[in-house]
Protein backbone atom coordinates (compact mmCIF):
# COMPACT_ATOMS: atom_id res chain seq x y z
CA UNK A 1 0.00 0.00 0.00
CA UNK A 2 0.84 3.16 -0.01
CA UNK A 3 3.33 4.87 2.34
CA UNK A 4 2.95 8.41 4.13
CA UNK A 5 5.92 8.91 6.56
CA UNK A 6 5.78 11.08 9.83
CA UNK A 7 8.51 13.37 11.30
CA UNK A 8 9.59 12.85 14.14
CA UNK A 9 8.53 10.04 15.99
CA UNK A 10 9.86 11.20 18.97
CA UNK A 11 10.12 14.78 20.33
CA UNK A 12 10.85 16.46 24.11
CA UNK A 13 10.14 20.12 24.06
CA UNK A 14 10.40 22.58 26.76
CA UNK A 15 7.37 24.48 27.88
CA UNK A 16 6.59 27.44 25.57
CA UNK A 17 8.45 26.28 22.62
CA UNK A 18 6.32 25.30 19.08
CA UNK A 19 7.11 22.14 17.51
CA UNK A 20 6.80 21.36 13.76
CA UNK A 21 5.47 17.88 12.74
CA UNK A 22 5.48 16.69 9.15
CA UNK A 23 3.48 14.30 7.42
CA UNK A 24 4.58 13.18 3.54
CA UNK A 25 2.68 10.96 0.96
CA UNK A 26 5.36 9.40 -0.29
CA UNK A 27 4.10 7.52 -3.80
CA UNK A 28 0.75 9.71 -4.15
CA UNK A 29 -0.51 12.81 -4.06
CA UNK A 30 -3.00 13.39 -1.01
CA UNK A 31 -5.67 15.61 -2.04
CA UNK A 32 -6.79 15.52 1.79
CA UNK A 33 -4.90 15.19 4.92
CA UNK A 34 -6.07 14.15 8.69
CA UNK A 35 -4.49 15.17 12.01
CA UNK A 36 -5.02 13.00 15.12
CA UNK A 37 -4.37 13.22 18.34
CA UNK A 38 -4.86 9.79 21.06
CA UNK A 39 -4.52 9.52 24.68
CA UNK A 40 -3.12 6.95 26.43
CA UNK A 41 -5.72 4.14 26.00
CA UNK A 42 -8.01 6.04 23.87
CA UNK A 43 -9.18 5.81 20.33
CA UNK A 44 -8.12 8.44 17.99
CA UNK A 45 -9.52 11.96 18.27
CA UNK A 46 -9.88 13.94 14.71
CA UNK A 47 -8.36 17.37 15.04
CA UNK A 48 -8.50 18.72 11.72
CA UNK A 49 -9.07 18.60 8.36
CA UNK A 50 -6.77 20.13 5.75
CA UNK A 51 -7.21 19.85 1.53
CA UNK A 52 -4.26 21.36 -0.29
CA UNK A 53 -3.92 25.02 -0.77
CA UNK A 54 -6.92 25.89 1.43
CA UNK A 55 -7.42 26.51 4.99
CA UNK A 56 -7.99 23.49 7.63
CA UNK A 57 -10.96 22.63 8.88
CA UNK A 58 -10.63 22.17 12.58
CA UNK A 59 -13.20 20.03 14.81
CA UNK A 60 -15.22 21.75 17.57
CA UNK A 61 -12.89 22.16 20.64
CA UNK A 62 -9.34 22.38 18.65
CA UNK A 63 -7.68 25.64 18.57
CA UNK A 64 -6.44 26.72 15.81
CA UNK A 65 -4.08 29.45 16.98
CA UNK A 66 -2.40 26.61 18.80
CA UNK A 67 -2.05 23.51 16.59
CA UNK A 68 -1.31 25.22 13.04
CA UNK A 69 -2.05 23.19 10.20
CA UNK A 70 -0.57 23.90 6.81
CA UNK A 71 -0.92 21.73 3.67
CA UNK A 72 1.19 23.60 1.06
CA UNK A 73 1.88 20.48 -1.27
CA UNK A 74 0.14 17.58 -2.47
CA UNK A 75 2.22 15.32 -0.59
CA UNK A 76 3.07 17.41 2.86
CA UNK A 77 1.27 18.84 5.31
CA UNK A 78 2.77 20.33 8.94
CA UNK A 79 1.21 20.70 11.90
CA UNK A 80 3.25 23.18 14.33
CA UNK A 81 1.81 23.00 18.29
CA UNK A 82 2.51 26.51 19.01
CA UNK A 83 3.55 27.60 23.23
CA UNK A 84 3.72 23.73 23.85
CA UNK A 85 2.40 22.86 27.37
CA UNK A 86 2.79 20.26 29.51
CA UNK A 87 -0.67 19.24 28.41
CA UNK A 88 -0.52 18.82 24.89
CA UNK A 89 1.79 16.22 25.15
CA UNK A 90 0.34 13.36 23.56
CA UNK A 91 0.62 10.89 20.48
CA UNK A 92 0.17 12.75 17.60
CA UNK A 93 -1.10 10.99 13.62
CA UNK A 94 -1.59 11.92 10.62
CA UNK A 95 -3.51 10.53 7.47
CA UNK A 96 -3.31 10.95 4.21
CA UNK A 97 -6.14 10.22 1.09
CA UNK A 98 -6.19 10.83 -1.90
CA UNK A 99 -9.49 12.93 -3.54
CA UNK A 100 -12.78 11.34 -3.27
CA UNK A 101 -14.23 8.90 -0.26
CA UNK A 102 -13.64 5.23 -2.36
CA UNK A 103 -10.13 4.83 -0.98
CA UNK A 104 -8.92 4.20 2.73
CA UNK A 105 -6.64 6.77 4.33
CA UNK A 106 -3.27 5.89 5.00
CA UNK A 107 -1.38 6.47 8.44
CA UNK A 108 1.68 7.64 9.48
CA UNK A 109 3.50 6.14 12.23
CA UNK A 110 2.55 8.65 14.40
CA UNK A 111 4.42 11.63 16.72
CA UNK A 112 5.16 11.16 20.60
CA UNK A 113 5.18 14.54 21.92
CA UNK A 114 6.56 15.16 25.12
CA UNK A 115 6.82 18.88 27.07
CA UNK A 116 8.49 19.35 29.94
CA UNK B 1 -21.71 12.67 21.81
CA UNK B 2 -19.49 9.82 20.18
CA UNK B 3 -20.56 9.47 16.49
CA UNK B 4 -19.42 5.54 16.05
CA UNK B 5 -19.33 3.51 19.29
CA UNK B 6 -17.42 0.13 19.32
CA UNK B 7 -17.97 -2.39 21.92
CA UNK B 8 -16.96 -3.90 23.91
CA UNK B 9 -13.90 -1.49 25.26
CA UNK B 10 -11.74 -4.54 26.12
CA UNK B 11 -11.34 -7.96 25.02
CA UNK B 12 -9.22 -10.80 26.58
CA UNK B 13 -9.95 -14.18 24.88
CA UNK B 14 -8.18 -17.60 25.21
CA UNK B 15 -5.69 -18.28 22.32
CA UNK B 16 -8.00 -20.04 19.53
CA UNK B 17 -11.48 -18.55 20.92
CA UNK B 18 -13.63 -16.88 18.28
CA UNK B 19 -14.41 -12.93 19.27
CA UNK B 20 -16.30 -9.93 17.59
CA UNK B 21 -16.17 -6.20 18.23
CA UNK B 22 -19.25 -4.18 17.30
CA UNK B 23 -19.29 -0.91 15.78
CA UNK B 24 -22.11 1.47 15.90
CA UNK B 25 -22.93 4.73 14.21
CA UNK B 26 -25.56 7.09 14.63
CA UNK B 27 -25.58 8.53 11.42
CA UNK B 28 -25.66 6.60 7.83
CA UNK B 29 -22.22 5.77 6.80
CA UNK B 30 -20.77 6.34 3.58
CA UNK B 31 -18.28 3.83 3.74
CA UNK B 32 -16.52 1.91 7.04
CA UNK B 33 -13.21 0.84 7.87
CA UNK B 34 -11.40 -1.49 9.96
CA UNK B 35 -8.04 -0.74 11.49
CA UNK B 36 -5.31 -2.40 14.01
CA UNK B 37 -3.31 -0.70 15.81
CA UNK B 38 -0.61 -1.25 18.27
CA UNK B 39 -0.66 1.59 20.86
CA UNK B 40 1.91 4.16 20.09
CA UNK B 41 2.36 3.04 16.58
CA UNK B 42 0.79 3.48 13.25
CA UNK B 43 -2.85 2.20 11.98
CA UNK B 44 -2.96 -1.18 9.79
CA UNK B 45 -5.37 -1.07 7.31
CA UNK B 46 -8.15 -4.06 7.47
CA UNK B 47 -10.41 -3.64 4.98
CA UNK B 48 -12.90 -1.41 3.78
CA UNK B 49 -16.47 -1.73 3.42
CA UNK B 50 -19.14 0.65 1.77
CA UNK B 51 -22.31 -1.66 0.15
CA UNK B 52 -25.00 -2.36 2.89
CA UNK B 53 -24.73 -6.27 3.40
CA UNK B 54 -21.59 -6.07 2.29
CA UNK B 55 -18.89 -8.55 3.85
CA UNK B 56 -15.24 -8.98 3.47
CA UNK B 57 -12.66 -11.49 5.05
CA UNK B 58 -8.88 -11.40 5.10
CA UNK B 59 -7.13 -14.66 7.01
CA UNK B 60 -9.01 -15.34 9.85
CA UNK B 61 -10.94 -11.68 10.12
CA UNK B 62 -14.08 -11.36 8.87
CA UNK B 63 -15.83 -8.06 8.68
CA UNK B 64 -19.71 -6.92 7.73
CA UNK B 65 -21.42 -3.55 7.26
CA UNK B 66 -25.30 -4.54 7.72
CA UNK B 67 -27.90 -3.08 5.36
CA UNK B 68 -28.88 -0.16 7.16
CA UNK B 69 -25.07 0.94 6.67
CA UNK B 70 -25.16 2.10 10.38
CA UNK B 71 -23.46 -1.10 12.09
CA UNK B 72 -20.48 -3.27 11.39
CA UNK B 73 -19.02 -5.99 12.73
CA UNK B 74 -15.68 -7.60 13.02
CA UNK B 75 -15.02 -11.46 13.24
CA UNK B 76 -12.16 -13.42 14.38
CA UNK B 77 -12.24 -16.77 13.99
CA UNK B 78 -9.73 -18.89 16.01
CA UNK B 79 -7.56 -16.21 17.80
CA UNK B 80 -3.81 -16.08 18.29
CA UNK B 81 -1.80 -13.77 20.17
CA UNK B 82 -0.97 -11.57 16.84
CA UNK B 83 -4.40 -10.25 16.53
CA UNK B 84 -3.66 -8.47 19.81
CA UNK B 85 -3.57 -5.20 19.95
CA UNK B 86 -6.28 -2.17 19.20
CA UNK B 87 -9.10 -2.36 16.77
CA UNK B 88 -10.30 0.83 15.50
CA UNK B 89 -13.85 1.30 13.31
CA UNK B 90 -13.42 4.50 10.95
CA UNK B 91 -15.94 5.60 8.73
CA UNK B 92 -16.91 8.28 6.46
CA UNK B 93 -20.27 9.93 7.55
CA UNK B 94 -22.88 10.70 4.39
CA UNK B 95 -23.27 14.00 3.62
CA UNK B 96 -20.16 14.95 5.70
CA UNK B 97 -17.74 13.11 3.98
CA UNK B 98 -14.59 15.27 3.68
CA UNK B 99 -13.69 13.46 7.88
CA UNK B 100 -12.78 10.34 8.48
CA UNK B 101 -13.76 9.91 12.27
CA UNK B 102 -13.00 7.10 14.41
CA UNK B 103 -14.70 4.95 17.01
CA UNK B 104 -13.49 4.39 20.30
CA UNK B 105 -11.22 1.36 20.11
CA UNK B 106 -11.55 -1.95 21.22
CA UNK B 107 -8.29 -3.35 23.56
CA UNK B 108 -7.88 -7.02 22.35
CA UNK B 109 -5.48 -9.03 24.41
CA UNK B 110 -4.98 -12.69 23.75
CA UNK B 111 -3.48 -15.31 26.22
CA UNK B 112 -2.11 -18.23 25.27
Amino acid sequence: GAVVSQHPSRVICKSGTSVKIECRSLDFQATTMFWYRQFPKKSLMLMATSNEGSKATYEQGVEKDKFLINHASLTLSTLTVTSAHPEDSSFYICSARVLGQDTEAFFGQGTRLTVV
Amino acid sequence: SQELEQSPQSLIVQEGKNLTINCTSSKTLYGLYWYKQKYGEGLIFLMMLQKGGEEKSHEKITAKLDEKKQQSSLHITASQPSHAGIYLCGADILFDTDKLIFGTGTRLQVFP
